[in-house]
């Protein structure tokens, strides 16, 4: 099925760990991005692309690194977890123009991670 | 800076009564507004936007959201409440121009009592 994949669904880490959240879409978007949600807060940006090789930081950026090599990928990297990063993390992509029929952001199942 | 207000934190609806979840935004330029379903332990799923055109905008599962330009506004609506309903809602709001981030309210969350 067309769509948005994220993986893995659920992750506890240790303080101090690294990982990587991967994010995967076979809609050919061009735009892609992180959100992380937390209660009461909704969904704050991570990072975003508008393109293969183009990224910039969102919101609440300190402490992830994002990359994209190909279309299809953008993956997040924790580079040294924190407790503060416990968190429920969506991808989400979307065309670049909206004024298509099906404009809108699609997005992924979501990863719970808990960091211990 | 482009910012979302969800004024509730949950709005209670008889089922078979009409519901209201009420959005205003700020944005430079013209807004493009989305509104956004999450179930528990689900992603998030679309339910309507606007983009230009008619303010009344359908969307799917009988919702409706009116976009009112002179009040920033962008309320979801529904006719008749079903106890399906209940979940937690989303108000989004991105530029016409500029960054395609999102930015999303802090959520509604909708409770139809049977």
């Amino acid at each position: 099925n067309a769509g948005v994949t994220q993986t893995p669904k659920f992750q506890v880490l240790k303080t101090g760990q690294s990982m990587t959240l991967q994010c995967a879409q076979d809609m050919n978007h061009e735009y892609m991005s992180w959100y992380r949600q937390d209660p009461g807060m909704g969904l704050r940006l991570i990072h975003y692309s508008v393109g293969a090789g183009i990224t910039d930081q969102g919101e609440v950026p300190n402490g992830y690194n994002v990359s994209r090599s190909t279309t299809e990928d953008f993956p997040l990297r924790l580079l040294s977890a924190a407790p503060s990063q416990t968190s429920v993390y969506f991808c989400a992509s979307s065309y670049s123009a909206p004024g298509l029929a099906n404009y809108g952001y699609t997005f992924g199942s979501g990863t719970r991670l808990t960091v211990v | 800076a482009q910012s979302v207000a969800q004024p509730e934190d949950q709005v209670n609806v008889a089922e078979g009564n009409p519901l209201t979840v009420k959005c205003t935004y700020s944005v430079s330029g013209n807004p493009y507004l989305f509104w956004y379903v999450q179930y528990p332990n689900r992603g998030l799923q679309f339910l309507l936007k606007y983009i230009t055109g008619d303010n009344l905008v359908k969307g799917s599962y009988g919702f409706e959201a009116e976009f009112n330009k002179s009040q920033t506004s962008f309320h979801l609506k529904k006719p008749s409440a079903l106890v399906s309903d209940s979940a937690l809602y989303f108000c989004a709001v991105r530029a016409d121009t500029g960054r395609r981030a999102l930015t999303f309210g802090s959520g509604t969350r909708l409770q139809v009592q049977p």
